[in-house]
Formats: C-alpha cells, structure tokens, sequence
C-alpha cells in the first residue's frame, strides 16, 4: 500500500497568512493526487485533484503542486473560513490511501 | 445538483451488521463509481472500497476482505455498504462519495452515517 504522511500535522496560523502544507508519498504516485478539507461534524470538501486542479468552486487562493512524491497545498491569504483539517489522498492504485491530515488553527 | 443523501445513524451490538445506504441523485448514477470511506471519532479517514455501479463490480480494502459488501439497486440509484461481524472498533462515521472525472477523485460526498456498536 502507498503511505501518505503530512508535515506539519497542526499549523497555528492568522488570517492573512501564507500556508503551505506538504503531502509525501511511500512511493510515486505520479499527480494522482486531491485535497480535501474537512469542518468538524461535515463531510470532507474537494479542493484540488490531480495534484493541481483547482475544483469548481473553491476559491484561488487555494492552489496545489508537485508530482511524484511530494506534493504541496497552499492558501495564499488564510480567510476565517479555512480553520479546518486538510487531507491529502492519492488515487494512484488502490488501496486509495489518506494522509493523516493537517489541522489548522487560529493564532 | 448532484447529491449522495446516507441513511440515519445506527446502533448494532457487537457481532452484527449494519447496511448503510447511499441515494444518489442530480446525474447518472451508473456513470460514476461509488466509493466508501469512515472516519471513527477524532481520527482520520479510511477508505474501505469502491463499487461501479453499472457493472456491479466492487473492490474492497484488505482491511474489510470477507467484512464488507457493496450493492447497488439502480432502479433507485442507491449504492449499499453493508459491514458484517461488528466490533467496537468499526464505530465510525460512514460516508459514500462518487468517484469519477478526469482526475478521478472524489467530488461529491454523503452527509455520513454514524454507526455504533456497543453492547
């Protein structure tokens, strides 16, 4: 199976603020790869798929990188509405694994 | 608009099962694989398997292998996930989401169904 791991696993951040966060893969997983974001109590939310296609609907300052194994999601400028858990998960071969996600908080 | 609406939350002893649906509903449902994923309280999410629903052919994780079963009926375009021989560790939150487009990932969602087991 393909391991994914996330760095870091919670960011404190303000609102205005540049984060990035970054996705490994165990092995290449060439741009099969989404971001999710999940409130609690609701379904994750699909962000970026194939690595870096921006879904229909979700702002740009959202925006996704890489190939391979190592990948990158970054919000440009933190709005209140992005304090949540991000998740990364690649859809190279089955079975379609998720990293352990990434928690951002508010300073 | 495309929408996955799950079955209400479900109490199980341990050693049953419990089958969770899945109604599709704002596209064709035989073009678009379902997929299952949980999610127990606090933790991350797992995916357990995948079901196309125009053939009925299914894959699971090795984790859920002999545990779980996933069924469609398309006359009303709702996928099934049935876990067998429950124990405590299989309380979750329950979701189906649809697989599919050009990236194949996973676009649209189910609100979750939560599943408990206790006895």
């Amino acid at each position: 199976d393909i391991q994914l791991t996330q760095s870091p696993s919670f960011l404190s951040a303000s609102v205005g603020d540049r984060v990035t966060i970054t996705c490994r893969a165990s092995q290449g997983i060439s741009s099969y790869l989404a971001w999710y974001q999940q409130k609690p109590g609701k379904a994750p939310k699909l962000l970026i798929y194939a690595a870096s296609t921006l879904q229909s609907g979700v702002p740009s300052r959202f925006s996704g990188s890489g190939s391979g194994t190592e990948f990158t999601l970054t919000i440009s400028s933190l709005q209140p509405e992005d304090f949540a858990t991000y998740y990364c998960q690649q859809l190279n071969s089955y079975p379609f694994t998720f990293g352990p996600g990434t928690k951002v908080d508010i300073k | 608009q495309v929408q996955l609406v799950q079955s209400g939350a479900e109490v199980k002893k341990p050693g049953a099962s419990v089958k969770v649906s899945c109604k599709a509903s704002g596209y064709t449902f035989t073009s678009y694989d379902i997929n299952w994923v949980r999610q127990a309280t606090g933790q991350g999410l797992e995916w357990m398997g995948w079901m196309n629903p125009n053939s009925g052919n299914t894959g699971y994780a090795q984790k859920f292998q002999g545990r779980v079963t996933m069924t469609r009926n398309t006359s009303i375009s709702t996928a099934y996930m049935e876990l067998s021989s429950l124990r405590s560790e299989d309380t979750a939150v329950y979701y189906c989401a649809r697989g599919g487009g050009s990236g194949y990932t996973f676009d649209y969602w189910g609100q979750g169904t939560l599943v408990t087991v206790s006895s």
